[in-house]
């Protein structure tokens, strides 16, 4: 069973332009991670946001957290082709047994 | 810098064939864990290992088996494999379960 969903399942947008991706979950997390994949490689970590926080920044990535939505949005700014790539959200369950859970995606494409 | 090492890239079988997908990390990471991707589905877990000796079913483990004889290493082994078991398999490791994941770069598995 999948705790987070990404929305939306695909994204095109031009380069320079700012994308916007969320992610909606159904029960308390301790935290929320975001991941990037480009094709034919494996997940790397982009960022972890913890239930008590509401904002973080790193580079022209954000990432909001409102844990009264059960949500998550990941904005990337000015957006580079090199900035295609899937990207999912995590989330690691109030008292789950220690893992975390994925989400399904968000295909980013960023067209030159 | 190796991180987490994943043999073979690709790999086809045939029906009820057995193989072993080997994991090796070198980050001295306790926590190690097998993904499935499959198409729209996002990342189901296998199994996963909170330290040698130790390991623990996750959301899919039907037809698969795991060991942790080392902190290194943690293969998977498909026992009799079946087509629904085409898919592409990331193995992670991390300092703990919860914490941002370490990523190889996948196994390509078709099964005919």
């Amino acid at each position: 069973s999948q705790q987070g969903e990404e929305d939306p399942q695909a994204l095109s947008i031009q380069e320079g332009e700012n994308a916007t991706m969320n992610c909606s979950y159904k029960t308390s997390i301790n935290n929320l991670q975001w991941y990037r994949q480009n094709s034919g490689r494996g997940l790397v970590h982009l960022i972890l946001i913890r239930s008590n926080e509401r904002e973080k920044h790193s580079g022209r990535l954000r990432v909001t957290l409102d844990t009264s939505k059960k949500s998550s949005s990941l904005l990337i700014t000015a957006s580079r082709a090199a900035d295609t790539a899937s990207y999912f959200c995590a989330t690691d369950l109030s008292g789950s047994a220690r893992q975390l859970t994925f989400g399904s995606g968000t295909q980013l494409t960023v067209l030159p | 810098n190796a991180g987490v090492t994943q043999t073979p890239k690709f790999q086809v079988l045939k029906t009820g064939q057995s193989m072993t997908l080997q994991c090796a990390q070198d980050m001295n990471h306790e926590y190690m864990s097998w993904y499935r991707q499959d198409p729209g589905m996002g990342l189901r877990l296998i199994h996963y290992s909170v330290g040698a000796g130790i390991t623990d079913q996750g959301e899919v483990p039907n037809g698969y088996n795991v060991s942790r004889s080392t902190t290194e290493d943690f293969p998977l082994r498909l026992l009799s494999a079946a087509p629904s078991q085409t898919s592409v398999y990331f193995c992670a490791s991390s300092l703990t379960g919860t914490q941002p994941q370490h990523f190889g770069d996948g196994t390509r598995l078709s099964i005919l």
